[in-house]
């Protein structure tokens, strides 16, 4: 069974721009949440998606957004790019909202 | 709310060394626990968990047991190998914060030969 599938692995913006990542979950995986990894701040939740709808958001401003679509697939999206968003935004999917998560590789965002 | 914290690391061993990570937690529920490993480049791997007080999980050499008492899951592994080599991340999820997994900053660990 495949795993957890991101794209792009890397970008490069500048400030000021908008981002779109996306996510594939693991085949017959209903939910998917993302995460923030930066050095200073580890691993900080963004959004959970279950069957298309958010069902639990993190303390990110509303410049974060995310979308589920009837496939499960996932897309995050990051307006007005500041410097501090740069990170890896890692994707998780599972069964439901109690199963185990499993991450995908993760896009490695650079915002110059 | 609900935090873990973590020993600060970098952890350098020896190969064959028998390594533990220390992870508490305060959760406001009943957590779930578990253990997520990232390798250089690469993103995080579910290690092992557990669900409820005294579960242990176990997983490739390394365990943990769930201690509601202490508020602890530590991770163990009695011989360490120099592919153990990566970060290792404690993490909670329970209802009250959405099922969200809560991480500590992670520990990373290097194994020398």
């Amino acid at each position: 069974k495949a795993g957890v599938t991101q794209t792009p692995r890397y970008l490069i913006k500048t400030r000021g721009q908008q981002v779109t990542l996306s996510c594939s979950p693991i085949s017959g995986h209903r939910s998917v949440s993302w995460y923030q990894q930066t050095p200073g701040q580890g691993l900080q939740f963004l959004f959970e998606y279950f069957s298309e709808t958010q069902r639990n958001k993190g303390n990110f401003p509303g410049r974060f957004s995310g979308r589920q679509f009837s496939n499960s697939r996932s897309e995050m999206n990051v307006s007005t790019l500041e410097l501090g968003d740069s990170a890896l935004y890692l994707c998780a999917s599972s069964l439901d909202n109690v199963g185990g998560k499993f991450f995908g590789p993760g896009t490695r965002l650079t915002v110059l | 709310g609900n935090s873990v914290t973590q020993m600060e690391g970098p952890v350098t061993l020896s190969e064959e060394a028998f390594l533990t990570i220390n992870c508490t937690y305060t959760a406001t529920g009943y957590p779930s626990l578990f253990w997520y490993v990232q390798y250089p480049g690469e993103g995080l791997q579910l290690l092992l968990k557990a669900t409820k007080a005294d579960d242990k999980g176990s997983n490739k050499g390394f365990e943990a047991t769930y201690r509601k008492e202490t508020t602890s899951f530590h991770l163990e592994k009695g011989s360490v190998q120099v592919s153990d080599s990566a970060v290792y991340f404690c993490a909670l999820r329970d209802s009250n914060s959405g099922y969200a997994l809560n991480f500590g900053k992670g520990t990373s660990l290097l194994v020398t030969p």
